[in-house]
């Protein structure tokens, strides 16, 4: 059972657009919802999280806006550049359980 | 300095074959994890350990045991390896539960023949 659903599943986009990521969670319980970046042959890297007491959270380029009552969280890439081009996870976790459910991944190309 | 390191970074093997992935943390972490990333990108919870003791058994095969000698190392043996288990396994570690933020190594390729 997929806990947390992510889309798209790919998205190419210009230089200095905004590509925007989706994900719905069905666990309520879950209370820190954050978003990894990897780039090829390397691990997954936190890029910014969130948790379900605020409903926005900006970090440089990186935004997340999160609706609790429908249970989505989105990621927002403001300029976007070509460096920026990467695989995308959501991901979620409560306190109860530390391990992070991930969803199924975004490829981000950003063309110049 | 590598915060998690994981040895081998790449593994080719034949079937039936057994094979271990050792991972360190340099990062003082008390929780480590190892996860399993399939052909499509997906991200799977394999096992997880706190303090050298085991918290999360996700359903996987009695094929994979891991073993936490020490808070900082946390080592994977596949005994009889299938071709399903081709795969790149991360392991990562954690410290504060209230952050959650995960560090993650840079993998392991296994590629079974």
């Amino acid at each position: 059972q997929q806990q947390v659903k992510q889309s798209p599943q790919s998205l190419i986009v210009q230089k200095g657009g905004i590509p925007i990521i989706n994900c719905a969670y069905e666990n309520t319980a879950f209370d820190y919802f954050p978003w990894y970046q990897q780039f090829p042959g390397k691990g997954p890297a936190l890029l910014i999280a969130i948790r379900p007491d605020v409903s926005e959270k900006k970090e440089g380029r990186f935004t997340i806006s999160f609706n609790k009552s429908a249970k989505q969280f989105s990621l927002h890439i403001m300029d976007s550049q070509p460096g920026d081009s990467a695989t995308y996870f959501c991901a979620a976790s409560n306190t109860g359980r530390r391990a992070l459910t991930f969803g199924s991944g975004t490829r981000l190309q950003v063309q110049p | 300095d590598t915060a998690v390191s994981q040895t081998p970074k790449y593994l080719v093997t034949q079937m039936g074959n057994d094979k271990s992935i050792k991972c360190e943390q340099n990062l003082g972490h008390d929780t480590m994890y190892w996860y399993k990333q399939d052909s499509k990108k997906f991200l799977k919870i394999m096992f997880s350990y706190n303090n050298k003791e085991l918290i999360i058994n996700e359903t996987v095969p009695n094929r994979f045991s891991p073993k936490s000698p020490d808070k900082a190392h946390l080592n994977l043996h596949i005994n009889s390896l299938e071709l399903g288990d081709s795969a790149v396994y991360f392991c990562a570690s954690s410290q504060d539960t209230s952050t959650g933020e995960l560090f993650f190594g840079e993998g392991s390729r296994l590629t079974v023949l």
